[in-house]
């Protein structure tokens, strides 16, 4: 298996623009997390899918961020417009459920200018 | 509010020279306990899971272990490879997510 796959491995974009990000989970996970990862945050959970459905979203930050599973094998987050403080590196994740350990993918690291 | 702390924040040890790591929680209604290790550039990778009190689990030179309060990631004769940030990580019965900690840098000098 190829683990957790996401595209691309870094974006720069200017505030204002949108930005997908992509992921595809382990065949079989049923579980699939978006993770924000700064300094002075840590790793911070955006939102939570289970066999597709959205159970958790109460870490997006605003409106201007929108995450999508429309089958068991592809994810998108998505953030309209982007701003500076948006910059990070963003996780994908997917388990066997959540009280399972979680692979990670490589992230994508996001620069807003 | 349900926290996660880790520490140190960095602990910089010689090659074979064995240490702990701690992470502890706000107490109310634990499900479970997870380590992980970072790389630089990477996404985290899972070590382990720990459910209950008293519980123990190795893996090569790491043994974590877990009390009501607590757990403890230690490293037996660490080598330079086993450099790294550790995550601890932890789902309450009340929540539907994971909070995990800010990490301790791990620094194995040769």
């Amino acid at each position: 298996d190829a683990g957790v796959i996401q595209s691309p491995r870094h974006e720069v974009t200017e505030m204002g623009q949108e930005v997908t990000l992509r992921c595809k989970p382990i065949s079989g996970h049923n579980s699939l997390f978006w993770y924000r990862q700064t300094m002075m945050r840590g790793l911070e959970l955006l939102i939570y899918f289970n066999n597709n459905v959205p159970i958790d979203d109460s870490g997006m930050p605003e409106d201007r961020f929108s995450a999508k599973m429309p089958n068991a094998s592809f994810s998108t987050l998505k953030i309209q417009p982007s701003e500076p403080r948006d910059s990070a590196v963003y996780f994908c994740a997917s388990s066997l459920g959540q009280d399972a350990g979680y692979t990670f993918g490589s992230g994508t690291r996001l620069t807003v200018v | 509010e349900d926290q996660v702390t880790q520490s140190p924040e960095a602990l910089r040890l010689q090659e074979g020279e064995s240490s702990s790591l701690n992470c502890s929680y706000t107490v109310s209604g634990l499900r479970g306990l997870f380590w992980y290790r970072q790389d630089p550039g990477k996404g985290p990778e899972f070590l382990f899971t720990l459910y209950s009190a008293g519980e123990e689990k190795e893996k090569e030179r790491l043994k974590a272990t877990l009390t009501k309060k607590e757990s403890f990631l230690h490293i037996t004769a660490p080598k330079p490879e086993d450099s790294a940030t550790y995550l601890c990580a932890v789902l309450y019965s009340s929540a539907s997510k994971i909070i995990f900690g800010s990490g301790t840098r791990l620094s194995i000098r040769p």
